[in-house]
């Protein structure tokens, strides 16, 4: 079982361009969580998803960001005209079931220049 | 507001000390308390986990004490090794409400000296 995959692991953007996130949950699992954890801080929850379904998204800023997990293929954390303070860690997690722990990945870090 | 409160920022211990986190929280709802680790560049890994129907949970050499009154919970780790030096984050959770979303505290970055 290959973990929670994330990629990019590093991402590097300037100011006004998208940067778009990739997290392949474990094997068997349907639920995924995304994470930001700013320089010196906690990670701070950001939204919830299961296949084709955004179930909580209330940690998600309001504009320029989205987020996505279809049918087939990875859950997509999408930032749009990315600006400085954007840059952070993104983790993502997943479980089997939300009453489940849940298992991080190794994160994208997020670099805006 | 931040509903999860964690001390010290960063701590240095020799060898074989016991460095012990602090947490503390502010909402009652909350009944489900877990600890991380994280290593650099890595993601948090789940270390041991504690609900306040005890008020200490040992799991090898990491032991959560829990005080429901004070609203506080803390990581003891016995004999600490220099493979333990990483970031700990303490975090919470309200189980019966969105139990799948997980506060966090701020972290404490730990530093075992051989």
């Amino acid at each position: 079982n290959a973990g929670v995959m994330q990629n990019p692991r590093h991402l590097v953007r300037r100011r006004g361009q998208e940067a778009r996130l990739r997290c392949s949950p474990m094997k068997g699992h349907s639920h995924v969580y995304w994470y930001r954890q700013l320089p010196e801080e906690g990670l701070k929850f950001m939204v919830y998803l299961q296949k084709e379904n955004i179930i909580d998204e209330s940690g998600m800023p309001k504009e320029r960001f989205s987020a996505e997990f279809p049918k087939e293929g990875p859950s997509i954390l999408r930032i749009q005209q990315v600006v400085r303070g954007d840059s952070a860690a993104y983790f993502c997690a997943s479980s089997q079931d939300k009453n489940y722990g849940y298992t991080f990945g190794s994160g994208t870090r997020l670099t805006v220049v | 507001q931040q509903q999860v409160k964690q001390s010290p920022q960063s701590l240095i211990v020799q060898k074989g000390g016991i460095p012990i986190i602090n947490c503390a929280y502010e909402n009652t709802a909350f009944d489900y308390f877990p600890w991380y680790q994280q290593f650099p560049g890595k993601g948090p890994a789940l270390l041991i986990a504690i609900r306040p129907d005890v008020s200490e949970k040992k799991e090898g050499r990491f032991t959560i004490s829990f005080n429901k009154s004070a609203k506080q919970f803390s990581l003891h780790i016995m004999d600490s090794q220099p493979g333990d030096s990483a970031t700990y984050f303490c975090a919470a959770e309200n189980s019966g409400g969105s139990n799948y979303k997980l506060t966090f505290g701020k972290g404490t970055l730990l530093t075992v000296n051989p």
